[in-house]
């Protein structure tokens, strides 16, 4: 079935390293997605990597995807306050009719 | 600019009243979506659209209903049969709905009172 797993909540200091978690439940998965949210407002993407990579990397932000253990992280380096969000995993499959399907968001909180 | 614009941006309702809440997007996208927010829940499909005259039920169409007379408008009725409606409610659109990349409308806050 559909199911979409994140951690709710993670909190670091400025200039840290940040690492999202999320676990997905369908092997067939053909793109899987990072979408950040601002507060008051619509999502936004991040960065996608498709099933048959293992990594991808955009400036600052590091997706990693082990399809063995259906394991999909988004690391983001020398986070800043701007990076406060809530940040969605979402997955894309055929055997969902190629509809998205989001997990609940981990809000990141960046300390000054 | 192309995108996508959702209003009223904060609505007030009292309970038995239907409301409906405006999306419109220029991207000139063929799929649109409705999907509700609520905390620790994340996104939940309400309806979709692929086509202009023709929608989907989504995972909670209950007490919900849509149209698509027109390409670039998929209006949202909450009726007084939705329970629950105090939420945050967003509009998206894609090209297709084979995958690819959703665009998001700002949102719209409904509450009950």
């Amino acid at each position: 079935g559909e199911d979409v797993e994140q951690s709710l909540f993670l909190s670091v200091r400025e200039g840290d390293s940040s690492v999202i978690n999320c676990t997905y439940t369908d092997s067939s998965s053909t793109y899987l997605y990072w979408y950040k949210q601002e507060p008051g407002a619509g999502l936004q993407l991040l960065t996608y990597i498709f099933s048959n990579m293992d990594m991808k990397q955009d400036q600052r932000l590091t997706v990693l995807l082990n399809k063995k253990d259906k394991h999909l992280s988004l690391r983001i380096a020398d986070t800043q306050t701007g990076d406060s969000a809530i940040y969605f995993c979402a997955e894309t499959s055929p055997e969902y009719g190629n509809k998205l399907v989001f997990g609940a968001g981990t809000i990141l909180r960046v300390k000054s | 600019d192309g995108g996508i614009t959702q209003s009223p941006k904060y609505l007030f309702r009292k309970e038995g009243q239907n409301v409906t809440l405006s999306c419109e997007q220029n991207l000139n996208h063929d799929a649109m979506y409705w999907y509700r927010q609520d905390p620790g829940q994340g996104l939940r499909l309400i309806y979709y659209s692929q086509i202009v005259n023709d929608f989907q039920k989504g995972d909670i169409a209950e007490g919900y209903s849509v149209s698509r007379e027109k390409k670039e408008s998929f209006p949202l009725t909450v009726t007084s049969a939705q329970k629950n409606p105090t939420a945050f409610y967003l509009c998206a659109s894609s090209r297709g709905l084979a995958g690819g990349e959703l665009f998001f409308g700002e949102g719209s806050r409904l509450t009950v009172l």
